[in-house]
């Protein structure tokens, strides 16, 4: 089975700094899919970012970016420049490719923004 | 702007309660997923229909959970009886599955926030 690991419950950060997520996952499959998804106090779950396992290139969007390290089963998530809107619980996930399409969720980190 | 929208938004109910949660998925899409999400564990997946037929239920309690799809544009999770462990967010996503792609993104709607007393 897989899981997902985030090893921080909390974590601050100065606005303008950058700050970054741990994730780690284990899994037996080669291809799946890895997301950052973003939750604020509104509830609402929201897609950040996403990599495909297959790809070496690290995903980009914006302010938000990802190391992936496919042999040691790491995706972090980077948060450059940040903002008071990106205050949120911030949710690393998990999907195979084919087959079963459930999102596995990590436990989450709490972000703080401090300005 | 397509969203998927669920109703209520909120739910208190008593202990032994009927609870019956709505999900309207974004127009188009042909997957449903049911996630719950509580303190203790976290985000989970109840269940996932493709085309109103049910591909994976296994997280889901069988003796009181029921998910169905009575149409395309309604989705429905209904709690018989309703226990105060049930007390929990329930998002609904919907997603759209190409026979090209392997990829669907799942788009979440707002969550029912249900308290079972």
């Amino acid at each position: 089975a897989q899981t997902v690991t985030q090893s921080q419950p909390e974590m601050s950060v100065q606005e303008a700094e950058t700050v970054t997520l741990s994730c780690t996952y284990d899994t037996s499959e080669s291809d799946y899919y890895l997301f950052w998804y973003k939750q604020p106090p509104s509830r609402q779950m929201i897609l950040v970012i996403r990599q495909e396992a297959y790809k070496q290139q690290n995903a980009t969007e914006n302010r938000f970016s990802v190391n992936f390290q496919k042999a040691a089963k790491s995706f972090s998530l980077k948060i450059s420049d940040s903002q008071l809107g990106d205050a949120a619980m911030y949710f690393c996930a998990y999907r195979r490719t084919f087959g079963n399409e459930k999102l596995t969720f990590g436990t989450g980190t709490r972000l703080t923004i401090i300005p | 702007d397509a969203r998927v929208t669920q109703t209520p938004r909120h739910k208190v109910t008593e202990m032994g309660q009927e609870v019956t949660m709505r999900c309207q998925p974004i127009l188009g899409h042909n997957t449903v997923f049911w996630y719950r999400q509580t303190m203790m564990q976290g985000l989970e997946l109840l269940a996932y229909f493709r085309n109103r037929a049910p591909l994976d239920d296994s997280g889901m309690p069988k003796d009181r959970f029921s998910a169905e799809m009575p149409d395309a544009t309604l989705a429905t999770l209904k709690i018989q009886p309703s226990e105060p462990r049930d007390s929990a967010v329930y998002f609904c996503a919907s997603g759209l599955v190409h026979r090209l792609s392997s990829y669907n993104e799942q788009f979440f709607g707002p969550g029912t926030r249900l308290t079972v007393l």
